[in-house]
C-alpha cells in the first residue's frame, strides 16, 4: 500500500481566516514533504520533515506553518494568506529523505 | 546543479498511437529517475522509476530506460488510450537527503 491521504480535498478561505491542511501516511515512512503546485507547473517544494523534525524550509513565508505531530501525520497551518497562495497543496512521503516519494491527492485551496 | 528537460508540449495523439515523451537530465553523481503522472484534478502518481544505468522501468504499458550515455529517460507506450490523457512529469533525485527535481511537465491529450 502506497497511500498518502490528505484532507480536506477543497478549501476556500478568506485572507483573515486560520485553517489547517492534514496529511497522513501509514507506510512507516520517516520523511514527509509539503509542495505547492500552480496550474500547469511542476510542484514546488515547501518543507521537508525527517524523523518528525523540520529539515528543509524553502524560504516559505511565515503565514505557512508546518507541524509534524508524529511519524504518520503532517499538518500545514495557514494564516493571513494572500490570493496568490491559491494553489494545489500536495503532501508526499518517502521511506527516507531522497528516496522514492509517494504523493497524496492534494488539497485545492482558494484564497478570497 | 541538477536539472530535467522535457520536450515542449502539449502533445495530442489519436487512440492506439505510439507515444514518446523525451526527457534528458543533468545531475551530479548517479541519480534515480522517475516518471510521475497527474490526471486532471488529482495529485501526482508514481508511474515508473529506474535507479541505475540500463534499468528499464515499466508500468501500465509505459516503459522508460535509464540511458547514462545520453543522459535520457524517455517515456514510451506502444498504444495510448483516452484514459492516458494527463500531465507527465520527469524527475530525478540524487540520493540521500536530496530533493526531487522536476521537469516542466507535458500535457498529453488522446482523442478517440
Amino acid at each position: 500500500d502506497t497511500e498518502v491521504t490528505q484532507t480536506p480535498k477543497h478549501l476556500v478561505m478568506g485572507m483573515t481566516n486560520k485553517k489547517s491542511l492534514k496529511c497522513e501516511q501509514h507506510m512507516g515512512h520517516r520523511a514527509m514533504y509539503w509542495y505547492k503546485q500552480k496550474a500547469k507547473k511542476p510542484p514546488e517544494l515547501m518543507f521537508v520533515y525527517s524523523y518528525e523534525k523540520l529539515s528543509i524550509n524553502e524560504s516559505v513565508p511565515s503565514r505557512f506553518s508546518p507541524e509534524c505531530p508524529n511519524s504518520s501525520l503532517l499538518n500545514l497551518h495557514l494564516h493571513a494568506l494572500q490570493p496568490e497562495d491559491s494553489a494545489l497543496y500536495l503532501c508526499a512521503s518517502s521511506r527516507l529523505v531522497g528516496e522514492t516519494q509517494y504523493f497524496g491527492p492534494g488539497t485545492r485551496l482558494l484564497v478570497l | 546543479g541538477n536539472s530535467v528537460t522535457q520536450m515542449e508540449g502539449p502533445v495530442t495523439l489519436s487512440e492506439e498511437a505510439f507515444l514518446t515523451i523525451n526527457c534528458t537530465y543533468t545531475a551530479t553523481g548517479y541519480p534515480s529517475l522517475f516518471w510521475y503522472v497527474q490526471y486532471p484534478g488529482e495529485g501526482l502518481q508514481l508511474l515508473l522509476k529506474a535507479t541505475k544505468a540500463d534499468d528499464k522501468g515499466s508500468n501500465k504499458g509505459f516503459e522508460a530506460t535509464y540511458r547514462k550515455e545520453t543522459t535520457s529517460f524517455h517515456l514510451e507506450k506502444g498504444s495510448v488510450q483516452v484514459s492516458d490523457s494527463a500531465v507527465y512529469f520527469c524527475a530525478l533525485s540524487t540520493g540521500a537527503n536530496s530533493k526531487l527535481t522536476f521537469g516542466k511537465g507535458i500535457t498529453l491529450s488522446v482523442r478517440p
